[in-house]
C-alpha cells in the first residue's frame, strides 16, 4: 500500500524555527515528486511547492518562495518542510502528497499524508 | 496565475438528490482538471482525474465532465457518506497548481 505518514502536531511561538516531515511507504520514493499543500483554518487548499527526492530538484509557488524551505532525504524516504522564523499566520494544516504523472499532461496528487497541524501562538 | 472558481461555496441537499458542483477556470485548461473530496477532519482524496475519469474505488454515482474553462462534478444520488468539501484543481500551468475555493456539501 502506498502511503505518506506525516509528523505530529506542533505548537510553536512566533520567531521559532520548525521542520515537519513526510515519510513515504510502499513505493520508490526517489521516483516521485512530493508536494506540500497548506490549508489554513476553515479555508481551501494552497499549493506551496514540490520536490523530486531523486535529485532534490525543488519548485516553489511564488506565494511561498522565500517563506519556507522544502528538502528531502532519499536515504530515509522523508521529505521536509521547514520555517526559519514562524509567524502567527503560519498556523495551518500542512499536507504532503505524492505527484503522479502516468503520462504526459496527466498529473494528480495521490495519496495524501494525514496532515500536520502547526499552531503558532505566543 | 490561473484562477479556479467553484460554485456554489456550500450546498445542502437530501439523500438521493442529484448534486451538481461547477468549477470555472480563468483561462482554457483543456481537460487538465482533477477533483478531490475532503471529508471532515481528513486529508483530501483524489476523486476524478483528467476531468472525467473516476479514480479506482470511487463509486459510480460520481461523474465529472467538461473541458476548456467549464467543468462539472455530479453526484447522481447523494449518500450520507458523501458529506465533504469538494475541490477542483488545475494542472495546466505546472509547476504552478491552483485549487478552487471548495464546495461544502451538507445533508438537508
Amino acid at each position: 500500500e502506498v502511503r505518506l505518514v506525516q509528523s505530529g502536531a506542533e505548537v510553536k511561538e512566533p520567531g521559532e524555527s520548525l521542520r515537519i516531515s513526510c515519510k513515504g511507504f510502499g513505493y520508490s520514493f526517489t521516483n516521485y515528486w512530493i508536494h506540500w499543500v497548506r490549508q489554513m483554518p476553515g479555508k481551501g487548499l494552497e499549493w506551496m511547492g514540490m520536490i523530486y527526492p531523486g535529485d532534490s530538484d525543488t519548485r516553489y509557488s511564488p506565494s511561498f518562495q522565500g517563506q519556507v524551505t522544502i528538502s528531502a532525504d532519499k536515504s530515509t524516504s522523508i521529505a521536509f518542510l521547514q520555517w526559519s522564523s514562524l509567524k502567527a499566520s503560519d498556523t495551518a494544516m500542512y499536507y504532503c502528497a505524492r505527484r503522479v504523472v502516468p503520462a504526459p499532461m496527466r498529473d494528480w496528487f495521490d495519496p495524501w499524508g494525514q496532515g500536520t497541524l502547526v499552531i503558532v501562538s505566543s | 496565475d490561473i484562477q479556479m472558481t467553484q460554485s456554489p461555496s456550500s450546498l445542502s441537499a437530501s439523500v438521493g438528490d442529484r448534486v451538481t458542483i461547477t468549477c470555472q477556470a480563468s483561462q482554457d485548461i483543456s481537460k487538465y482538471l482533477n477533483w478531490y473530496q475532503q471529508k471532515p477532519g481528513k486529508a483530501p482524496k483524489l476523486l476524478i482525474y483528467d476531468a472525467s475519469n473516476l479514480q479506482t474505488g470511487v463509486p459510480s454515482r460520481f461523474s465529472g465532465s467538461g473541458s476548456g474553462t467549464d467543468f462539472t462534478l455530479i453526484i447522481s444520488s447523494l449518500q450520507p457518506e458523501d458529506i465533504a468539501t469538494y475541490f477542483c484543481q488545475q494542472y495546466d500551468s505546472v509547476p504552478s497548481y491552483t485549487f478552487g475555493q471548495g464546495t461544502k456539501l451538507e445533508i438537508k
